[in-house]
C-alpha cells in the first residue's frame, strides 16, 4: 500500500519567515495530494491541494509544489504569522476514500 | 451550524464496554469516513462507506464495527473496549469525485481506562 513520509516533525519559525514542509510517497499511481491545517481542538481542514497533472499550485501565502518523478510534494507558507501555528498534514490517494495521511508536523510561529 | 457533527465529544469508558461514536452531516455526500489519530501517528482509516449500502474496512479496522443508518449518519462501535483504543477519533465525508475534498468533523476523544 501506499506509504507517505513528511518532515520534519516540529518545526519552529519567526513570524514573517517562510515555513517548508516536505512530504514524500511511495505509490506511483497517486494522483491527488491534499494539504490539511489542524488546529487545537479541531479536526482537519483542506488548506490546498495538488493533482499529479500540475507541478506547483499557489493561494495567496501558501504554495505546493510537486515532482513526480522523485515522488515527493512540498507546502511552502511564505510571510509567516501567528495563526499559521497548526499542526498540517499532507496526504496522498490515487481515489477517494483511500487517503494515506502523513504523521503532520507542528508548526510554530513566534511573534 | 457545523457541517459534520460527531456525538459525544468527550467519552471515558472502562475496558469490555461497548461504546459507539456518531456521526451526522448535512453537505449531502454520499461518502463517508472514520479515522483514529495518534499522537504522532497522523490519520489512519478505519472504515468507510460510498452510500449507504456499500461499506469497506480500512487499514486498521480490526476492533470496530460501523453501521450507516442513512445518507447522513455514520456510526462507529467498539464492540468490547480496550486500553489501546485511546485516540482522538474523526469523522470526515466527500462528494463522489475522485479528488474531492473530505470535510472534518470536530473529534471524540475517547478515553478506555
Amino acid at each position: 500500500g501506499e506509504n507517505v513520509e513528511q518532515h520534519p516533525s516540529t518545526l519552529s519559525v519567526q513570524e514573517g519567515d517562510s515555513a517548508v514542509i516536505k512530504c514524500t510517497y511511495s505509490d506511483s499511481a497517486s494522483n491527488y495530494f491534499p494539504w490539511y491545517k489542524q488546529e487545537l481542538g479541531k479536526g482537519p481542514q483542506l488548506i490546498i491541494d495538488i493533482r499529479s497533472n500540475v507541478g506547483e499550485k499557489k493561494d495567496q501565502r501558501i504554495a505546493v509544489t510537486l515532482n513526480k518523478t522523485a515522488k515527493h510534494f512540498s507546502l511552502h507558507i511564505t510571510e509567516t504569522q501567528p495563526e499559521d501555528s497548526a499542526v498540517y498534514f499532507c496526504a496522498a490517494s490515487k481515489y477517494a476514500g483511500k487517503s494515506t495521511f502523513g504523521d503532520g508536523t507542528t508548526l510554530t510561529v513566534k511573534p | 451550524d457545523a457541517d459534520v457533527t460527531q456525538t459525544p465529544r468527550n467519552r471515558i469508558t472502562k475496558t469490555g464496554k461497548r461504546i459507539m461514536l456518531e456521526c451526522s452531516q448535512t453537505k449531502g455526500h454520499d461518502r463517508m469516513y472514520w479515522y483514529r489519530q495518534d499522537p504522532g501517528l497522523g490519520l489512519r482509516l478505519i472504515y468507510y462507506s460510498f452510500d449507504v449500502k456499500d461499506i469497506n474496512k480500512g487499514e486498521i479496522s480490526d476492533g470496530y464495527s460501523v453501521s450507516r443508518q442513512a445518507q447522513a449518519k455514520f456510526s462507529l462501535s467498539l464492540e468490547s473496549a480496550i486500553p489501546n483504543q485511546t485516540a482522538l477519533y474523526f469523522c470526515a465525508t466527500s462528494g463522489t469525485g475522485a479528488t474531492d475534498t473530505q470535510y472534518f468533523g470536530p473529534g471524540t476523544r475517547l478515553t478506555v481506562l
